[in-house]
Formats: C-alpha cells, sequence, structure tokens
C-alpha cells in the first residue's frame, strides 16, 4: 500500500507566526495535494502538485503557500498563521486511479 | 453552494443491521465517484470507487451510481462495530483531478 507520511503529527503556533508542515510519500507518484478538515465542511483542497518545482491553487488558498521541492516531499507554508487556520491538514498522492492519504497534521492556532 | 451534499449528516445502526449513505452533486462535469472511510485519528482511505450507472458491490459493501441524476449512494449490510467511522464521498472530473468532498457522514454501529 502506498505510504504517505506527515510531520509534525501536531502542532500548536503562534498568531502571525510561520508554520510549515511536511509530507513525504515513497511511491514515485506524480500528483500530491494538500487538504485542510473542518468539522462540517469535510475535506478541502488548498494546494496541489503534478510534478516537482511546480504548484497549483486549490479551492481555498489564500494564507497559504506550497513547495514542492522533489517528488517525495511537497511542505505546505503559512506565512502569518491566523486563528481561523486552526484545523486537521492532510497530505495525499494519487497513483493514477487513487488518492492515498497521510496520517494528518492537527494544526491549533493560538 | 457545496458541489457535493452528502446526507445523513450522522446515522446510529445496530450490529448487523444496514448502513445507508447518500450524496448528490450539482456538477455533471464529475464522472468519478468515491466513498473514502476515515477512522478517528487516521487519514481518509478510499473504499470504493464507482465510475459507471448501476451498482457496484464489493463484500458487504454496495455502491450505487445514477449519473442522469448525479446521485451516488452506499449501502453496508451486517454492519460491524468496526465499520464505526466517518463516511465520506467525493468526486472528480478525472482520475488525476482533485477530489471534491462532501461534508461527511458519522456512522456509529451499536453492539
Amino acid at each position: 500500500e502506498a505510504a504517505v507520511t506527515q510531520s509534525p503529527r501536531s502542532k500548536v503556533a503562534v498568531t502571525g507566526g510561520k508554520v510549515t508542515l511536511s509530507c513525504h510519500q515513497t511511491n514515485n507518484h506524480d500528483y500530491m495535494y494538500w487538504y485542510r478538515q473542518d468539522t462540517g465542511h469535510g475535506l478541502r483542497l488548498i494546494h496541489y502538485s503534478y510534478v516537482a518545482d511546480s504548484t497549483e491553487k486549490g479551492d481555498i488558498p489564500d494564507g497559504y503557500k506550497a513547495s514542492r521541492p522533489s517528488q517525495e516531499n511537497f511542505s505546505l507554508i503559512l506565512e502569518l498563521a491566523s486563528l481561523s487556520q486552526t484545523a486537521v491538514y492532510f497530505c495525499a498522492s494519487n497513483d493514477g486511479y487513487e488518492q492515498y492519504f497521510g496520517p494528518g497534521t492537527r494544526l491549533t492556532v493560538l | 453552494q457545496q458541489k457535493v451534499q452528502q446526507s445523513p449528516e450522522s446515522l446510529s445502526v445496530p450490529e448487523g443491521g444496514m448502513a445507508s449513505f447518500n450524496c448528490t452533486s450539482s456538477d455533471r462535469n464529475f464522472q468519478y465517484f468515491w466513498w473514502y472511510r476515515q477512522h478517528s485519528g487516521e487519514g481518509p482511505k478510499a473504499l470504493m470507487s464507482i465510475f459507471s450507472d448501476g451498482d457496484k458491490k464489493e463484500g458487504r459493501f454496495t455502491a450505487h451510481l445514477n449519473k442522469a441524476s448525479l446521485h451516488v449512494s452506499l449501502h453496508i449490510r451486517d454492519s460491524q462495530p468496526s465499520d464505526s467511522a466517518l463516511y465520506f464521498c467525493a468526486a472528480s472530473s478525472s482520475s488525476f483531478s482533485k477530489l471534491v468532498f462532501g461534508q461527511g457522514t458519522s456512522l456509529s454501529v451499536v453492539p
């Protein structure tokens, strides 16, 4: 089964601080995605990438940046964290048929 | 407006019973439909995909798709306590396209 790992698994950040969430996959999948999960909204797409050194905006990109330095790694960056960005963040990769999700990062912004 | 509407919001069924979930899309570009399951503290995992009209059965799980009405459903027969989880419907326009998720249904299977 495809392996997607995320770090950290949980983080507490201060308002206005910078936060970087990391994702690593070992399956040579080209496509990778970042979603956030909030109660009542399911999962919503923030950014995605289909090749290293290139990222695309998803449905809710405001306040987030993404970086894909290699095929295996995909980061989500919050330059100025805000209270509204408290959520659980999931990374996923796609083998052309199915998306495989990581275990998630619980981010709390105080 | 959410492009993928899911119901019910929560569901409680007795062990051995049938659990049913519904999903309706408002975007006719969606051709691929998925059901994902998420246990507490874990990431979502794909349960079933359905791309053609009609039924698709995998063990205790049956999915049904009606492309004309953009309606997809999932039925779990002989529900087990281990089936207790969040269930999401998701849709996309191609296998590589972004997934659009419904709001989710929380299933509780009571022993």
